[in-house]
C-alpha cells in the first residue's frame, strides 16, 4: 500500500511569491493535518482536515490556508512568503481523526524560501 | 496549555547498549501518545502508539510505557544498533473537548547516536 505521498519533495521560492503544497493519504485515510518544522524543532500543527472539513487551526497567520478535496487529498497554500518560513512541511494522514489510529506522516516538503 | 518536554536533547551511546528516552506533557487530560522515528531531512516514521488506557506497548527491541497521571512516558531502546541513531519525537493528542481538537503536540525531540 502506498503512504502518504507529499509534492513537491524540495522547492527554492523568492519572498513574496505564493506555493502550493499537495498531499495524498493513505488510502482510506479521511483526515490530514498539516505540520511546520524548522530546523532543531518539533513539527509545529498548523491544519487539520476531517472528512472534507476543517477540524483545527493551529497558531499560524492567515496567509496560510488549506483545503480538501472529496478524494481527501489536500492542499496547503502560502501567501506573501516570508524567509521565516523556510521549513519542512509535514503531512500526516490518519483513518479517523487521529483518536484510535494515530498518524502516518508523509516524507515532506523542504521550502527554502530566498 | 499542552507542553511536551523531552530530556535529554542529545544522547550519544556505544552499540550495544540499553537506554531510555524520556517524554514528559503537563496536561494529563491525553487520549493518545505517539513515538516517532526521524532521520536527518527526513520525514516522521511512527514507532509505537499508546492509548490513554494503556500502560505500555512494545514492537521488537522497542518497549514505551504511558504514566498519563504523573505525565510521563519513557521509550526503551534494547541492545541498541548503529542503525538506530535518529532523532526521536514524542507527542501528545488531547481528549475530544479539550480545546485540542486532533493535533499532535511535539516534544523537541532527542537526537540519538549509536557508536559502533
Amino acid at each position: 500500500d502506498a503512504g502518504v505521498t507529499q509534492s513537491p519533495t524540495h522547492l527554492i521560492k523568492t519572498r513574496g511569491q505564493h506555493v502550493t503544497l499537495r498531499c495524498s493519504p493513505i488510502s482510506g485515510h479521511k483526515s490530514v493535518s498539516w505540520y511546520q518544522q524548522v530546523l532543531g524543532q518539533g513539527p509545529q500543527f498548523i491544519f487539520q482536515y476531517y472528512e472534507k472539513e476543517e477540524r483545527g487551526r493551529g497558531n499560524f497567520p492567515d496567509r496560510f490556508s488549506a483545503r480538501q478535496f472529496p478524494n481527501y487529498s489536500s492542499e496547503l497554500n502560502v501567501n506573501a512568503l516570508l524567509l521565516g518560513d523556510s521549513a519542512l512541511y509535514l503531512c500526516a494522514s490518519s483513518r479517523t481523526d487521529g483518536a484510535g489510529y494515530g498518524y502516518t506522516f508523509g516524507s515532506g516538503t523542504r521550502l527554502t524560501v530566498v | 496549555k499542552q507542553e511536551v518536554t523531552q530530556i535529554p536533547a542529545a544522547l550519544s551511546v556505544p552499540e550495544g547498549e540499553n537506554l531510555v528516552l524520556n517524554c514528559s506533557f503537563t496536561d494529563s487530560a491525553i487520549y493518545n501518545l505517539q513515538w516517532f522515528r526521524q532521520d536527518p531531512g527526513k520525514g516522521l516514521t511512527s514507532l509505537l502508539l499508546i492509548q490513554s488506557s494503556q500502560r505500555e506497548q512494545t514492537s521488537g527491541r522497542l518497549n514505551a510505557s504511558l504514566d498519563k497521571s504523573s505525565g510521563r512516558s519513557t521509550l526503551y531502546i534494547a541492545a541498541s544498533q548503529p542503525g538506530d541513531s535518529a532523532t526521536y519525537l514524542c507527542a501528545v493528542r488531547g481528549n475530544y473537548g479539550s480545546g485540542n481538537t486532533g493535533k499532535l503536540i511535539f516534544g523537541q525531540g532527542t537526537t540519538l547516536q549509536v557508536k559502533p
